[in-house]
């Protein structure tokens, strides 16, 4: 069973769209974060919930809005799109906050054009 | 400013060898490193950790260093494989909890 699972894998969008993306882990953790890898590989912090509740909010413009409806999902929401969204976006969680993040999600390839 | 850093983009050994791949730090509060390796097409997989009481752990054909005068981490892998091929990324976590990647080695095995 996968432990932390992301849809969709690829998303190929027009500028100026919405679009989620979603993450569960089925690990138990109570902590979860959206991580942003840009095309140079460089992995960044965007938003951590611990226990449905924002613990990191990263200086993410505010089109970007994580929803965590229980502790087990994290959404990803991004309102009008730009092409510098364009990056692969990774869910990942742990046991607590501070911790190793050591379960990440495959990733979801976003592509603005 | 938090950074965390490695020195070379692309590392290639042979098979078989050993394999050495280096990162700098720069947030002397950091209490907590980790080395992750990204397979192509998949997100970052937990190797191997090390709290800042110490200076080597090992774990299976890996071992983490960390010098804190200098503020280096290191990971060794013994007998590299094909399979080892990947991208390796050091972390750190500071006491904003907040774990802060460096910018990745690419390591290449040759057969």
């Amino acid at each position: 069973d996968t432990a932390v699972s992301q849809t969709p894998k690829y998303l190929v969008t027009q500028m100026g769209n919405d679009k989620s993306i979603k993450c569960e882990q089925n690990l138990g953790h109570d902590t979860m974060y959206w991580y942003k890898q840009d095309s140079k590989k460089f992995l960044k912090i965007m938003f951590s919930y611990n226990n449905k509740e924002l613990i990191i909010n990263e200086t993410v413009p505010n089109r970007f809005s994580p929803k965590s409806p229980d502790k087990a999902h994290l959404n990803l929401h991004i309102n009008s799109l730009e092409l510098g969204d364009s990056a692969v976006y990774f869910c990942a969680s742990s046991q607590t906050p501070g911790g190793r993040a050591g379960f990440f999600g495959p990733g979801t390839r976003l592509t603005v054009l | 400013g938090e950074s965390v850093g490695l020195h070379l983009p692309t590392l290639s050994v042979q098979e078989g060898d050993n394999s050495i791949i280096n990162c700098a730090y720069s947030n002397s509060a950091s209490d907590y490193f980790i080395w992750y390796k990204q397979e192509s097409g998949k997100g970052p997989q937990f190797i191997i950790d090390i709290r800042s009481n110490m200076d080597k752990r090992q774990g299976q054909r890996v071992t983490v260093l960390l010098n804190k005068t200098v503020k280096h981490l290191s990971l060794q892998i013994a007998a590299t494989q094909p399979g080892d091929s990947a991208v390796y990324f050091c972390a750190e976590i500071p006491n904003t909890g907040k774990l802060i990647f460096g910018q990745g080695t690419t390591l290449q095995v040759k057969p």
